[in-house]
């Protein structure tokens, strides 16, 4: 057990729909990376906030958006959703700041289903 | 650019012998270099890592191997188990990009008893 939980652990939706993914971060860590995986994309970073603030954006398209809130666990919110939006979606978190590197503790992720 | 190439996509080892992933990388900014196991129905988690200053990093029976001037690294399992049966991302970052992680594709590998 990573100590970073995510809910919820399965997500059925329809095309167009909006859903919200929910991670808490190991206690003590202060960065919440969310990560997409799937088939043919593979393992694709979104998005990355520390301390409650944006901190680096990957390929996270403009449906999709994300927040930590002041208690550090974050939420990432899809909408408009699409077949191809059927994934895993992990979150990750650690201590790092600007500069250092610390391992990445993921959580047991979300796997949406868009139908 | 960003891309992290990883070989073969899938791979079976009969117990006891050694698994070998390669992977290769573009970007020479990149630093960091972790390997991720992992098993189905779990998340990632990190088993080793290294950095561009040291050739070569072990850690019980798994060895990261490091070719600066090549671009390559690639992970070593020695006396494979049936319990290392996983699937391997490789993934690099650099610390300019906030440790964003650029994963490999990843091996699936299956240890035969």
């Amino acid at each position: 057990d990573s100590g970073v939980t995510q809910t919820p652990k399965h997500l059925i939706t329809a095309t167009g729909q909006r859903v919200t993914l929910r991670c808490s971060p190991r206690s003590g860590d202060l960065s919440v990376y969310w990560y997409q995986q799937s088939l043919d994309q593979g393992l694709q970073f979104l998005i990355q906030y520390y301390n409650g603030e944006e901190r680096a954006k990957g390929n996270i398209l403009e449906r999709f958006s994300a927040q930590q809130f002041p208690d550090l666990h974050s939420e990432l919110n899809l909408s408009s959703l699409e077949l191809g939006d059927s994934a895993l979606y992990f979150c990750a978190s650690s201590v790092a700041r600007t500069g250092d590197l610390y391992e990445q503790f993921f959580g047991p992720g979300t796997r949406l289903t868009v139908l | 650019q960003q891309q992290v190439k990883q070989s073969p996509q899938s791979l079976i080892v009969q117990k006891g012998g050694i698994s070998i992933i390669n992977c290769a990388y573009e970007n020479t900014a990149f630093d960091y270099f972790p390997w991720y196991q992992q098993f189905p129905g779990k998340g990632p988690a990190l088993l080793i890592a290294i950095r561009p200053d040291v050739s070569e990093k072990k850690e019980g029976r798994f060895t990261i191997s490091f070719n600066k001037s090549a671009k390559q690294f690639s992970l070593h399992i020695m006396d494979s188990q049936p319990g290392d049966s996983a699937t391997y991302f490789c993934a690099a970052s650099d610390y300019t990009g906030f440790q964003k992680l650029v994963f490999g594709t990843g091996t699936r590998l299956l240890v035969s008893p």
